[in-house]
């Protein structure tokens, strides 16, 4: 079974700075895909990046990028120079590869960017 | 670009009745899911279709039928409406493995 563990609930950041946003998992598959969403206050899921198991490159989109940590089993979110935009939960996901694409779910991290 | 259109966005049901919901994607895609998300649980998977006329239970299945009669197409039934089952639904699309899954606006469910 997979499981993803978010263990920060909410996260402060000033404008500007950048922040980590903290994604663990656990599976079996040998293969797999990393996801993060982004929920906004207005509740639509907005996909911003995704991370292969067997890519050999941190996944990078804009001021988003992924630290794949294979070994540790870890998958952080790095938001570079925050804007207030960014004020959202976020989710980070995965799913297997080669078999059935079902995503599972951490419980989020609500973020917060302050002026 | 329509995407991915839920339908209804808000309902109020009372224990007991019955509803379905829609979702429709208009780019092609073959997987089709259910999720609910309810406070500090983040989204779990109701039921999912890897294609037209397949459908499949996912981590929380109970309380709820779907259908996939129409590729485009993914229906989510509760025959008998629970308190529990006040939630936001949310209808979620992909086309291959591997890639992201597209969103719909979500579905705010109570039941009273």
């Amino acid at each position: 079974a997979q499981k993803i563990t978010q263990t920060q609930p909410g996260m402060f950041v000033q404008e500007k700075e950048a922040v980590t946003l903290d994604c663990t998992y656990d599976t079996s598959d040998p293969s797999y895909g990393l996801f993060w969403y982004k929920q906004p206050s207005s509740g639509e899921m907005i996909f911003l990046i995704y991370q292969g198991s067997y890519d050999q490159q941190n996944a990078t989109e804009g001021r988003y990028s992924l630290n794949f940590q294979k070994a540790r089993k870890s998958a952080n979110l790095v938001i570079s120079a925050s804007q207030l935009g960014d004020s959202a939960m976020y989710f980070c996901a995965m799913s297997p590869q080669g078999g059935f694409q079902k995503l599972v779910f951490g419980t989020g991290t609500r973020l917060l960017v302050s002026p | 670009n329509a995407g991915v259109t839920q339908t209804p966005k808000f309902r109020v049901l009372k224990t007991g009745q019955s509803m379905t919901l829609l979702c429709a994607q208009d780019m092609n895609h073959e997987y089709m899911y259910w999720y609910r998300q309810d406070p500090g649980m983040g989204l779990r998977l109701i039921h999912y279709s890897v294609g037209e006329g397949t459908t499949a239970k996912g981590e929380v299945p109970d309380g709820y039928n779907v259908s996939r009669l129409k590729k485009q197409n993914f229906l989510l039934g509760l025959e008998s409406a629970a308190p529990s089952q006040t939630s936001v639904y949310f209808c979620a699309s992909s086309k291959n493995l591997g890639t992201e899954a597209f969103f719909g606006q979500g579905t705010r469910l109570t039941v009273v």
